[in-house]
């Protein structure tokens, strides 16, 4: 399978404690999208990488959250001081574009974070 | 009043019936999808468009772009329909040619047997 994979699937960890995920885009695409889901609710946008360049980031992602991409190729999304109401599904897409293509975008199963 | 808004935010159906979930959304756009998620979270594209019809097997979508509405229609629904049903608005970064996407709350449908 040549999907987008995330690691880990599931995380639960102590509010205060650092987490780090990873994704796996499909390896063609070149743009790379975090967005995180809480119960009930639409996902909602975090960040995008074209290539290693992060070129957006919402107001959501506080000065706890970094995402890198230092590649091209794989991201990690690192939480730092855990707190609950980050308690939620991180979810990574991907997709290939350029200019002003708009691709479907290939999303992961998702990494569920819950701080206890 | 969110940019997307979908309805209604609950379906249940009967096996073999015909499913219309509505999304309205509240800006300009260049692609409208529609993603289904099944529980467990894993999201799977179903349609991306920006205009017309698109037809894919039992399912369809429409969009009004003058009237900011797209409809997502399932003919001879069946249980493995059962999934969360989810309206996103593509817009293209001018800045960054990115395409970020806005989502609806989704709608749950349960299609029972």
């Amino acid at each position: 399978d040549t999907g987008v994979s995330q690691d880990p699937r599931h995380k639960i960890t102590k509010r205060g404690q650092n987490v780090t995920f990873r994704c796996d885009p499909i390896s063609e695409h070149n743009r790379l999208y975090w967005y995180r889901q809480t119960l009930g609710q639409g996902p909602e946008f975090l960040t995008y990488f074209q290539n290693e360049a992060q070129l957006e980031k919402s107001r959501l992602l506080s000065d706890r959250f970094s995402a890198e991409r230092p590649k091209g190729s794989f991201s990690t999304l690192e939480i730092q001081r855990t707190e609950q109401g980050d308690s939620a599904m991180y979810l990574c897409a991907s997709s290939r574009g350029g200019g002003s293509y708009n691709s479907p975008l290939h999303f992961g199963n998702g990494t569920r974070l819950t701080v206890t | 009043k969110n940019e997307v808004e979908q309805s209604p935010q609950n379906l249940t159906a009967q096996e073999g019936e015909f499913i219309t979930i509505n999304c309205s959304y509240s800006v300009g756009i260049s692609a409208l999808h529609w993603l289904q998620q099944h529980p467990g979270g894993g999201i799977v594209s179903l349609f991306m468009l920006s205009s017309g019809k698109k037809k894919h097997g039992r399912l369809i979508a429409t969009i009004n772009i003058q009237e900011k509405h797209s409809s997502l229609h399932i003919t001879a629904s069946h249980p493995r329909d059962s999934a969360v049903y989810i309206c996103a608005a593509g817009h293209i970064s001018q800045e960054t040619s990115g395409s970020r996407l806005t989502f609806g709350e989704g709608t749950q449908l349960t299609v029972n047997p």
